[in-house]
């Protein structure tokens, strides 16, 4: 299995409702990162986590809160959006998180808050 | 290929031709330059990869030249065709405090004329 999958593909809300993306992988990646692609842009990181761990986290706002369950999942919660959050949501994973480890994305969760 | 205010560059080949697709990078520190093919709806998918140690490595129709000088990458595609139709993104890998970092170009949209 070489792929990333996310879930939903699509996902409506609004700025009051809580909701969470999910992201799998099973290729035994020990690093899972979450990007933020607003349309026309270049995708933006937000998360790193590293064997579970949160390493990086880019100034994101608290109403994005991550979580590792395990080394397969990645979520993504969500709660109290503003209608700039719009945007596709790419998750990538990669063997380890050192220099020359590719990463693999995900086809992304395309987010809209009303 | 570089960005230029607030629009995607474009690039537009006719169908069997040579394509070059051209990014600048900022920081003389990375060590590591993925290309990156993403097609519409879709998440970006890697093309080839060079470390700062090599000027130059090819892949399948595709090589990636790289010019620490002046801190410019180029993407060549060979005989493109219309499944390369894509936005084509550079990203520069810096390692942060336990993880991988990777830094996107602003993007170059190739459209290929059959």
């Amino acid at each position: 299995d070489t792929e990333v999958t996310q879930t939903p593909k699509h996902l409506v809300m609004g700025m009051t409702n809580k909701k969470s993306l999910k992201c799998e992988q099973h290729m035994g990646h020990r690093a899972m990162y979450w990007y933020k692609q607003k349309a026309k842009k270049p995708p933006e990181l937000m998360f790193v986590y590293s064997y579970e761990k949160l390493s990086i986290n880019e100034s994101v706002p608290s109403r994005f809160s991550p979580e590792c369950p395990n080394s397969s999942l990645l979520n993504l919660h969500l709660h109290a959006l503003q209608p700039e959050d719009s945007a596709l949501y790419l998750c990538a994973s990669s063997q380890e998180s050192g220099v020359y480890n590719e990463q693999f994305f995900g086809p992304g969760t395309r987010l809209t808050v009303l | 290929g570089e960005s230029v205010g607030l629009h995607l560059p474009t690039l537009s080949v006719q169908e069997g031709d040579n394509s070059i697709i051209n990014c600048a990078y900022s920081n003389s520190a990375s060590d590591y330059f993925i290309w990156y093919k993403q097609e519409s709806g879709k998440g970006p998918q890697f093309i080839i990869d060079i470390r700062s140690n090599m000027d130059k490595r090819q892949g399948q129709r595709v090589t990636v030249l790289l010019n620490k000088t002046v801190k410019h990458l180029s993407l060549q595609i060979a005989a493109t065709q219309p499944g390369d139709s894509a936005v084509y993104f550079c990203a520069e890998n810096m390692y942060q405090t336990g993880a991988n970092n990777l830094f996107f170009g602003t993007g170059t949209r190739l459209t290929v004329i059959p």
